[in-house]
């Protein structure tokens, strides 16, 4: 079965700084990954997807990740972090094989200092 | 164009009880998904709904069930109610069923036993 897992529990910044939240992925089959925000008592909203178009794919608020097959990784990035970014980050995966069940990580909390 | 809603936003239930969570979903969606988050963790897929019939199944009990109605809202009731089902139950709503559709979620339903 497909599963992804987040590399760091917590991940802390300057604003200013590069923001980097690793995800790897583990499936059988193309995978089709994404990556979710939550900020806090609130639900979860999609930064940005990959579907097996672009291998680099860009999202909201200035958010990327690039798929790398060799690497089985779906690392989210972003040149410049701003006090906003300060949320949960989840990393998720489906498969073509079971498309019904998308897979999260255990997430990345994202501090931002000032 | 509204979003996904949930209610109610808070439940404090007590163990052996049964609750009803609902969900309506974005306009023009016909699937919806259901998901358990813990404290501190991913969500976890429960099921999910395509067109009023079950489209797909986590590693849930069946004292976890749902339906979904004509216009596509969604409930999810849990029966016999354990202290492990504290949790944030968040829906989601997508234009498809398809691997690549993109889930809306909601705000979410904290549920506390006791």
């Amino acid at each position: 079965a497909q599963s992804v897992t987040q590399l760091g529990s917590h991940v802390s910044v300057s604003e200013g700084a590069l923001v980097l939240l690793r995800c790897n992925y583990s499936s059988s089959v193309p995978p089709y990954l994404f990556w979710y925000v939550q900020y806090p008592n609130q639900g979860l909203q999609l930064l940005l997807k990959y579907t097996s178009a672009a291998t680099l794919v860009k999202g909201i608020n200035g958010f990327e990740a690039e798929f790398k097959k060799s690497e089985t990784s779906f690392h989210l990035t972003k040149p410049s972090a701003h006090m906003s970014d300060a949320a949960e980050y989840f990393c998720a995966v489906r498969t073509a094989k079971n498309n019904n069940d998308m897979r999260f990580g255990a997430g990345t909390r994202l501090t931002v200092k000032p | 164009e509204t979003g996904v809603t949930q209610s109610p936003t808070h439940l404090i239930k007590t163990r052996g009880q049964q609750v009803t969570l609902r969900c309506s979903s974005q306009s023009g969606h016909n699937t919806v998904s259901w998901y358990q988050q813990a404290l501190g963790q991913g969500p976890q897929f429960i099921f999910q709904y395509y067109r009023e019939e079950e489209n797909g199944r986590g590693n849930f009990p069946p004292r976890f069930s749902g339906l979904q109605f004509p216009n596509y809202s969604s409930e999810l009731n849990v029966n016999a109610l354990e202290l492990d089902d504290s949790a944030l139950y968040l829906c989601a709503s997508s234009l498809g069923q398809g691997v690549e559709e993109t889930q809306y979620f909601g705000p979410g339903t904290r549920l506390l036993v006791l």
